[in-house]
């Protein structure tokens, strides 16, 4: 599976925009680029996925760079509910399972 | 997308026993996987569970120790066998279907051997 590189940590205050950055300099043309998060005691929850165009749905927006070898995961205003970690992975077909990186920690301080 | 009742959500078990984890959604979907996360790290697959085949392993988990079983399109579980305090974790079922859908997810159980 293609590799993801995603900081370990970050910090935002609340009510600021967060952006998340995710290098995937191996992606090949089939990779969608699919973003989880995983608040404390709860299981994954989907957040956004993209191909190659920048998507926006009610949770985030994806922005994906011309030549897909990064992108970037937008909260436009962070709440403290926010606080998770976020995971970018790569996912060819819907047929194969997602393979977690160790994703960024997200803090948010009031 | 569908939702995924998992159960139990925690446990605590005497070393030695086994514990069944159970995985129902909503609606059928194509791919359902089974996941451990231990304390403080990411998600590690442990396999695929095939509907009316064997389910498929990752390196360093085999069918003795974790059997799988996905009768029907809804439903999957995962047994922890013959456990020691070292399988303490938090086991974890997705469902998936199609090439550009998300997963989801259950919440999750929390096993604990003592």
């Amino acid at each position: 599976d293609a590799k993801t590189t995603q900081p370990n940590s970050m910090e935002s205050n609340e009510e600021e925009p967060v952006h998340l950055p995710c290098n995937h300099s191996t992606i090949s043309g089939t990779d969608y680029i699919h973003w989880y998060r995983q608040l404390p005691s709860q299981g994954p929850e989907y957040v956004i996925h993209g191909l190659t165009s920048n998507v926006n749905n009610r949770m985030a927006s994806l922005a994906i760079a011309e030549d897909r070898k990064s992108s970037t995961l937008i909260l436009h205003r962070a709440t403290l509910r926010d606080a998770a970690v976020y995971y970018c992975i790569l996912s060819p077909t819907g047929n194969t399972p997602l393979v977690f990186g160790k994703g960024t920690r997200l803090s948010v301080i009031a | 997308s569908a939702v995924i009742s998992q159960k139990p959500s925690r446990d605590i078990c005497q070393r030695g026993t086994s514990l069944t984890i159970q995985c129902q959604v909503d609606s059928q979907v194509t791919m359902m996987f089974w996941y451990r996360q231990q304390p403080g790290q990411s998600l590690t697959l442990i396999a695929t569970a095939n509907q009316g085949s064997e389910a498929t392993y990752e390196s360093g988990f085999v069918i003795d120790k974790f059997p799988i079983s996905r009768p029907n399109l809804t439903f999957s579980t995962l047994t922890v066998s013959n456990m020691s305090p070292e399988d303490s974790s938090i086991y974890l079922c997705s469902g998936r279907q199609g090439r550009s859908t998300e997963a989801f997810f259950g919440q999750g159980t929390r096993l604990t051997v003592v």
